[in-house]
């Protein structure tokens, strides 16, 4: 299996645009995660999807935030307007729904954004 | 709420053995894991936890005692490559929601 693909690797985007980060999680998964990593943070959930229904987006930072997932292959973190604090490492995760060790969650490479 | 402390950084030398604790404290609990994360790369599953003991995984083991609300991750026979970040994350609640904490640096010295 190919793992999550996540793209783009990179975005840097000017404070205002609207960015939209891109997930593809392991084929099979019913769960869906988006994370957000900082130094001053560390890895925070954002929102997870089960069998592509928005399950907890109480992490989701404020309304500039918005995520979809309209298929099993795919979802969309898209943030508009962007500001510099949304400055982070964005990463994709998905995992199976099997109890104990199969809830593994298995992250993609990650989307660096950089909101000048 | 939840709370996950892990020491921010610790250095070791080539072949030895490090510890890595780990404390939580969470309302309901479904489990721990270990991941490591490269600089610059994605965290990496290292092993899970949900019984009290030790989990023996090769040169790495994870050690969980939940009514201290404390884990371990032991490196054994270090090799640089083993320098990373090492994250504690606890399963809570309904679902799968992973609460993760800050991470702890790990350099390997020769």
């Amino acid at each position: 299996d190919a793992g999550v693909i996540q793209s783009p690797r990179h975005e840097v985007t000017e404070m205002g645009q609207e960015v939209t980060l891109r997930c593809k999680p392991i084929s099979g998964h019913d769960y869906l995660f988006w994370y957000r990593q900082t130094m001053m943070r560390g890895l925070e959930l954002l929102i997870y999807f089960n069998n592509n229904v928005p399950i907890d987006d109480s992490g989701m930072p404020e309304d500039r935030f918005s995520a979809k997932m309209p298929n099993a292959s795919f979802s969309t973190l898209k943030i508009q307007p962007s500001e510099p604090r949304d400055s982070a490492v964005y990463f994709c995760a998905s995992s199976l729904n099997s109890g104990g060790a199969g809830d593994t969650q298995y992250f993609g490479p990650g989307t660096r954004l950089t909101v000048l | 709420g939840q709370n996950i402390d892990q020491p921010t950084e610790m250095t070791a030398t080539e072949g030895a053995i490090v510890q890595i604790n780990c404390t939580y404290q969470t309302s309901g609990f479904n489990g721990l894991f270990w991941y490591q994360q490269h600089a610059g790369e994605a965290p990496t599953f290292l092993s899970y936890n949900v019984l009290d003991g030790l989990e023996e995984k090769g040169r790495f083991s994870s050690f969980l005692s939940r009514s201290k609300g404390y884990s371990y991750l032991l490196l054994k026979e270090l090799q640089m490559k083993d320098s990373a970040s090492y994250l504690c994350a606890v399963f809570t609640g309904g679902g799968n929601k992973l609460t993760f904490g800050t991470g702890t640096q790990l350099k390997v010295e020769l």
